[in-house]
């Protein structure tokens, strides 16, 4: 069964270092998702990208954040400078076009901010 | 503003019982009502989803209520089982598919033996 790979599965990182958080989605998919999720509390949307733009963003993502589509199959989220309340479950997510529009998670990346 | 509320943060149910959370929105312009499960470590998965045309949708132990009028929706879990202890979300988003998804704040669903 096709599903959206991320890596690293963890990662831990000094304030103010740049994190790379990277992500396959499933192959035929054109839409693609950044949603995070502090540690007890609900999944927060971040970002969507499609045909190679950012279609749509939440006020927590701002100018510290962006996404890259970099060769046609990653899909990147860059934290320029982390800061302490960055740390979180980061999820990519993916779906097809089209109406029903089921999104596939993956299993997330772990970012612990020290 | 949180734009859905969800109810009860935890539950605890008896095998073989039904697990009812409830959900509830603002945006009257939400069309999509999708339900995630997750266990521990992993991502949500999509477990069973409603458009506002239906009042309910079934999908084998799996059931959706949704009443427009109130700006509310439900999953139920018939013959809960083990397997279901998870945390379950509801969501809500407009637009075409399943865009920018607003979560509940979650729901820790324990099923004792």
């Amino acid at each position: 069964e096709p599903e959206v790979t991320q890596t690293p599965s963890h990662q831990v990182t000094q304030m103010g270092q740049e994190v790379i958080l990277r992500c396959v989605p499933i192959s035929n998919h054109l839409y693609f998702y950044w949603y995070r999720q502090i540690l007890g509390q609900k999944v927060e949307f971040l970002v969507s990208f499609y045909n190679n733009e950012i279609s749509e963003k939440s006020e927590i993502f701002d100018d510290q954040f962006s996404v890259e589509r970099p060769d046609g199959s990653n899909f990147t989220l860059k934290i320029r400078s982390t800061k302490l309340e960055d740390s979180a479950m980061y999820f990519c997510a993916s779906r097809a076009g089209g109406h029903t529009g089921e999104l596939f998670f993956g299993e997330g990346s772990r970012l612990t901010v020290l | 503003q949180q734009q859905v509320k969800q109810s009860p943060q935890s539950l605890i149910v008896q095998k073989g019982g039904i697990s009812i959370i409830n959900c509830a929105y603002e945006n009257t312009a939400f069309d999509y009502f999708p339900w995630y499960q997750q266990f521990p470590g992993k991502g949500p998965a999509l477990l069973i989803a409603i458009r506002p045309d239906v009042s309910e949708k079934k999908e084998g132990r799996f059931t959706i209520s949704f009443n427009k009028s109130a700006k509310q929706f439900s999953l139920h879990i018939m013959d809960s089982q083990p397997g279901d202890s998870a945390t379950y979300f509801c969501a809500a988003s407009k637009g075409t598919g399943a865009n920018n998804l607003f979560f509940g704040t979650g729901t820790r669903l324990t099923v004792i033996p």
